[in-house]
């Protein structure tokens, strides 16, 4: 089945700086890519997604870059805010049956400021 | 629109106890997700319901629990006999078709077992 890993766990900038967390895969089958933000007390909010017939995604302050050769997305937050601060969640999952995301383990993001 | 909304939102119960878990989707999404957290930890697949049926049960982590879903809408969890490994937060997914559309989740159970 599929495998996705998160690095760092944690993970402290300066306010104003960029984020940048990494996520790998081992599922070549998997096609699509989303990043959840959850706030302590909350479930899980989509902020952004990919699939794989893209390489980049950009939403504001935020943007998702996929590499599937190298099997590996990452999330970029420019400008950080205090309130960027969160866990933050990767996920795959393929088109088909029986397809269901497999998760990270989630990075806590601190923006200090 | 509302979203998903689970109940209750807290829970304690006592080791050796059943407790119910509810969901309610967003109208009109016909797959549903159960997901585990554990604290610290990331989200554990528990089951998922495409209307009515649950296709994919594997990930139920013994046969003290299972997952019903009536109408194609709400779903409710049950955990029977309690043990306080069961503590954890259960959240919540649904999305409007199964695969990879996406999954909106509910604010979570917290259940504690003491």
């Amino acid at each position: 089945g599929e495998n996705v890993e998160q690095h760092p766990s944690t993970l402290s900038v300066q306010e104003g700086d960029s984020a940048v967390i990494k996520c790998t895969y081992s599922d070549s089958a998997s096609n699509y890519f989303p990043w959840y933000k959850q706030e302590l007390g909350k479930g899980p909010q989509l902020i952004i997604d990919i699939r794989s017939n893209v390489g980049e995604k950009k939403d504001q302050r935020i943007a998702v870059t996929l590499n599937k050769t190298a099997k590996h997305f990452s999330l970029h937050i420019t400008e950080t805010q205090p309130e960027d601060s969160a866990v933050y969640f990767c996920a795959a999952s393929y088109t088909g049956a029986n397809s269901k995301l497999t998760f990270g383990k989630g990075i806590t993001l601190s923006v200090r400021p | 629109g509302a979203g998903v909304s689970q109940s209750p939102s807290n829970k304690v119960t006592e080791k050796g106890k059943d407790v119910e878990l509810r969901c309610d989707p967003i109208s009109g999404h016909t797959a549903l997700y159960w997901y585990r957290q554990s604290l610290g930890q990331g989200l554990e697949f528990l089951i998922y319901f495409q209307g009515n049926s649950a296709p994919d049960k594997s990930g139920l982590p013994s046969d003290r629990f299972s997952a019903e879903r009536t109408g194609g809408s709400v779903s409710t969890l049950t955990i029977q006999r309690t043990q306080q490994e069961d503590s954890a937060v259960y959240l919540c997914a649904s999305s409007l078709v199964q695969g990879t559309d996406t999954q909106y989740f509910g604010p979570g159970t917290r259940l504690t077992v003491l």
